[in-house]
């Protein structure tokens, strides 16, 4: 399996709702990725997390928290959001070490009104 | 921290022409290499990546990449386009050994393919 799911696939909330995007992966990958992505641009990196534990932190909004329950699964809590966070979020996965191939998930498509 | 350029921003060619799209990245040493496609309202694709060995790299859909290191390039190419071949293509960079994972991307170019 060498796939990497996100749900929801779109999300529409408002602006003092609480939400989650939920990423999943079973390649065995240990090191995991959230990125932002905004149309025709390159994602942008959000957080990393390495043998679960959160390794980055791009100075992300404490708005966006992001949770690894455990090897296979990553969350992204949202909460009291901007409109200006509406964006792609996609979820990466590799391998850690030195042929990190990222392999990154159909992503989830959120509009905060 | 490693940087990606790519110089083209928009592509426009009709079905059958070639395409050779730049990237070229500031790092000094050794570096994954990458090139990414997304579709329209799809996701990210990879294409093609080198690690090391044989610096010509043949990856799907027909494309391929050649990484000229004393250039710092990574350019990719495809002798014939479709008009499938319309999409946002981004080139993306490590730095090995790396302890942070991080992935670096050029702007992108966004390819558009006319019938």
């Amino acid at each position: 399996d060498t796939e990497v799911t996100q749900t929801p696939k779109h999300l529409v909330m408002g602006m003092t709702n609480k939400k989650s995007l939920k990423c999943e992966q079973h390649m065995g990958h240990r090191a995991m990725y959230w990125y932002k992505q905004k149309a025709k641009k390159p994602p942008e990196l959000m957080f990393v997390y390495s043998y679960e534990k959160l390794s980055i932190n791009e100075s992300v909004p404490s708005r966006f928290s992001p949770e690894c329950p455990n090897s296979s699964l990553l969350n992204l809590h949202l909460h009291a959001l901007q409109p200006e966070d509406s964006a792609l979020y996609l979820c990466a996965s590799s391998q850690v070490g030195t042929y990190n191939e990222q392999f990154f998930g159909p992503g989830t498509r959120l509009t905060v009104l | 921290a490693q940087s990606v350029s790519q110089h083209n921003h928009h592509v426009i060619l009709s079905e059958a022409a070639s395409l050779e799209l730049g990237c070229n990245y500031s790092y000094g040493g050794t570096v994954n290499l990458f090139w990414y496609v997304q579709y329209p309202g799809q996701h990210l694709q990879l294409l093609l990546k080198y690690f090391s060995g044989d610096p010509l790299v043949k990856g799907i859909k027909g494309f391929e990449a050649e990484f000229i290191k004393s250039k710092f390039s990574f350019n990719l190419r495809k002798p014939s386009v479709q008009w499938s071949d319309t999409a946002e293509y981004f080139c993306a960079v490590n730095a090995i050994p790396s302890n942070d994972y991080k992935l670096s991307f050029g702007a992108g170019t966004t390819v558009t393919v006319r019938a």
